[in-house]
């Protein structure tokens, strides 16, 4: 079945600590792999996406992700986190061609100032 | 100012009553979709639609409908039929080959 898991559901880290949020898929075919970002009282945005070409893309705010096709994943990092990287991130996966996205259950961040 | 609009923020309704959620976009995309936002099981998608007059069911499509009239207007309705609707709702659109979806402010439906 097509799936994606975030094993971290709470993470809370100190301002200037490093950050790795883990994504695994499961899915049959190419993908393509999204970070969305909902910071308190906003809307859910894009943080970074891959589609193809290099794995390692970076996004908004000093993101970035690294997609390890043989591993099934697609973790987010961030050297140095801020009290405002606060949120709850969600990974996503798409079906080259297709419609459909599936969303994992999402990580709660939360930053200690 | 381009965007998804959403409303009402916040909808209450008594069981057994039908509702309907407004998602409208004015971003020229193609398709868009509903999904449904619960504490600790993510987004899970109930409706999406590639063109006008055309929509698919997703993962938890039943107890809702959905029309497709017009490009800019997806509308959600909650009928009585499912068994837990209090939850945040969420649209979303897209440029017709799937890029990046681009997510309204929701509504939190409260059904008493």
């Amino acid at each position: 079945a097509q799936s994606v898991s975030q094993h971290n559901h709470h993470v809370i880290l100190s301002e200037a600590a490093s950050l790795e949020l883990g994504c695994n898929y499961s899915y049959g075919g190419t993908v393509n792999l999204f970070w969305y970002v909902q910071y308190p009282g906003q809307h859910l945005q894009l943080l970074l996406k891959y589609f193809s070409g290099d794995p390692l893309v970076k996004g908004i705010k000093g993101f970035e992700a690294e997609f390890i096709k043989s591993k099934f994943s697609f973790n987010l990092r961030k050297p140095s986190v801020q009290w405002s990287d606060t949120a709850e991130y969600f990974c996503a996966v798409k079906g080259s061609g297709t419609y459909k996205y599936i969303f994992g259950t999402g990580t709660r961040l939360k930053v200690l100032a | 100012d381009g965007g998804i609009t959403q409303s009402p923020k916040y909808l209450f309704r008594k069981e057994g009553q039908n509702v309907t959620l407004s998602c409208e976009q004015n971003l020229n995309h193609d398709a868009m979709y509903w999904y449904r936002q619960d504490p600790g099981q993510g987004l899970r998608l109930i409706y999406y639609s590639q063109i006008v007059n055309d929509f698919q069911k997703g993962d938890i499509a039943e107890g809702y409908s959905v029309s497709r009239e017009k490009k800019e207007s997806f509308p959600l309705t909650v009928t009585s039929a499912q068994k837990n609707p209090t939850a945040f709702y969420l649209c979303a659109s897209s440029i017709g080959q799937p890029d990046t979806q681009y997510f309204g402010p929701g509504t939190r439906l409260t059904v008493l």
